[in-house]
């Protein structure tokens, strides 16, 4: 079993729709938490940060943790094309990443 | 500088070749990552820095690979003997103590 698991689409919407994304994890002691997007041929830009358990919102960005149930999410609300590239979740300090989300959003 | 830049951004070795590449991270951030991307994979870990000293190197897949960071900047990761499973993106991400990581663009590495 990987430490994390991620859906990994491909995930397509309509502009305006919200999206969520989760990802499950293995390892109760994962304190770190963060959503990564990647555009085609560029590394992985950092969307959401988060320690421990809760919500955190950042613009048309919520991200959540679950730590009894050792799932994380990302809802993207009033999505966008630009929106459209893969997303990661990942763990720890190190950084376990999922295998990522393709999310395509269509005008 | 404003970002963490990686060279080359596209490298093609034969199979057996040496290949060295290179990580500038920003300027001030003491954490320094490295990361090996499959295609169609997320980034899978490598190694750690923190200033100068290699921290974890539990990722590195073989003793082929090697990395370094002598002056607690500039990171170099090494892979000797290049084989065709060596192919892949090659990561690097630096950042703060307790802070989120800034990745660069990669090299795209090709074995043939």
């Amino acid at each position: 079993q990987k430490e994390v698991e991620q859906d990994p689409g491909p995930l397509s919407v309509p502009e305006g729709a919200i999206v969520s994304l989760n990802c499950t994890y293995s390892n109760s002691a994962f304190q770190y938490f963060m959503w990564y997007r990647q555009y085609s041929r560029k590394g992985p830009e950092l969307l959401m940060y988060t320690y421990s358990s809760g919500n955190k919102e950042d613009g048309r960005f919520t991200a959540q943790v679950d730590k009894s149930s050792k799932y994380i999410s990302l809802f993207i609300r009033d999505s966008q094309p630009s929106d459209s590239a893969t997303y990661l979740c990942a763990v720890s300090r190190q950084l376990t990443f999922g295998s990522g989300t393709q999310l395509t959003v269509l005008p | 500088g404003a970002g963490v830049s990686q060279s080359p951004r596209y490298k093609v070795a034969k199979r057996g070749q040496d290949v060295a590449l290179r990580c500038d991270p920003i300027s001030g951030h003491v954490s320094l990552f490295w990361y090996q991307q499959a295609l169609g994979q997320g980034p899978e870990f490598l190694t750690y820095f923190q200033n100068e000293a290699q921290l974890d190197k539990s990722g590195l897949p073989s003793d082929r690979f090697f990395a370094e960071r002598p002056e607690g900047s500039v990171s170099t990761l090494k892979i000797q003997r290049t084989q065709q499973e060596d192919s892949a993106v090659y990561l690097c991400a630096s950042s703060l103590v307790g802070t989120g990581y800034t990745f660069g663009s990669g090299t795209r590495l090709t074995v043939v």
